[in-house]
């Protein structure tokens, strides 16, 4: 594994509450991305980061904010967590060129009552 | 939308059996990859095939690609019962920084 760490790995949370999960790498990677992983819909891309303070969004934004104010740490943020947030989230990063192979993070697992 | 659509959505073979997957996309590419994810764990990376190449190997993985038809398949031969996983096939396009993914094939090799 290439040095990705998310926090938390796991999560219960109760809707209309703020939610920040964690994505750390160690790699000095450029492009950093966050997806959410639900039955049926493969990996769907929620934001993306493609430098310092550089953000744009994915096909799944609505509800998510992202930051990255340093290299190695990329956060997402659910502002009022709703039911239909309840997934797997992974994060994501690639040096060079964005068209290279990502390294994964193990995932967090969010379950929003 | 998803870029890539695997097909079969689930494969069940016998242990030493070869097991095909096939991808589908729409758009022009730069480049299609493979990943694997095993049950409760992060994607990891196979092999990346450019939209030049037609054929790429790594060990006893074989990746084809044919832009003409906006396809590729992924054949692991010999498989093992370590093989059981799901398998996803991503699509990074001409302009963009990003990679889609398609929806997966989950592979079940039985001892």
């Amino acid at each position: 594994d290439a040095g990705i760490t998310q926090s938390p790995r796991h999560k219960v949370t109760e809707t209309g509450t703020p939610v920040t999960l964690r994505c750390h790498q160690t790699e000095n990677h450029r492009y950093m991305y966050w997806y959410r992983q639900d039955p049926g819909h493969g990996l769907r891309l929620i934001h993306y980061s493609y430098g310092v303070k550089d953000t744009d969004k994915g096909e799944v934004s609505d509800g998510y904010s992202v930051s990255r104010s340093k290299t190695e740490d990329f956060l997402l943020t659910l502002e009022s967590a709703t039911s239909s947030q309840t997934s797997v989230y992974f994060c994501a990063s690639t040096s060079g060129s964005a068209y290279n192979e990502q390294f994964f993070g193990p995932g967090t697992r969010l379950t929003v009552l | 939308s998803q870029q890539g659509e695997e097909d079969p959505q689930a494969l069940s073979i016998q242990e030493g059996e070869n097991a095909t997957m096939n991808c589908s996309y729409k758009t022009s590419i730069n480049n299609l990859q493979w990943y694997r994810q095993n049950s409760g764990r992060g994607l990891v990376h196979l092999i990346l095939i450019r939209s030049n190449e037609r054929e790429k190997h790594s060990g006893r993985l074989r990746v084809t690609l044919d832009t003409s038809k906006k396809s590729s398949s992924l054949l692991i031969t010999a498989s093992r019962a370590a093989d059981t996983a799901s398998y996803f096939c991503a699509t990074a396009g001409d302009s963009s920084y990003k990679l889609i993914f398609g929806s997966g094939t989950r592979l079940l090799v039985r001892p």
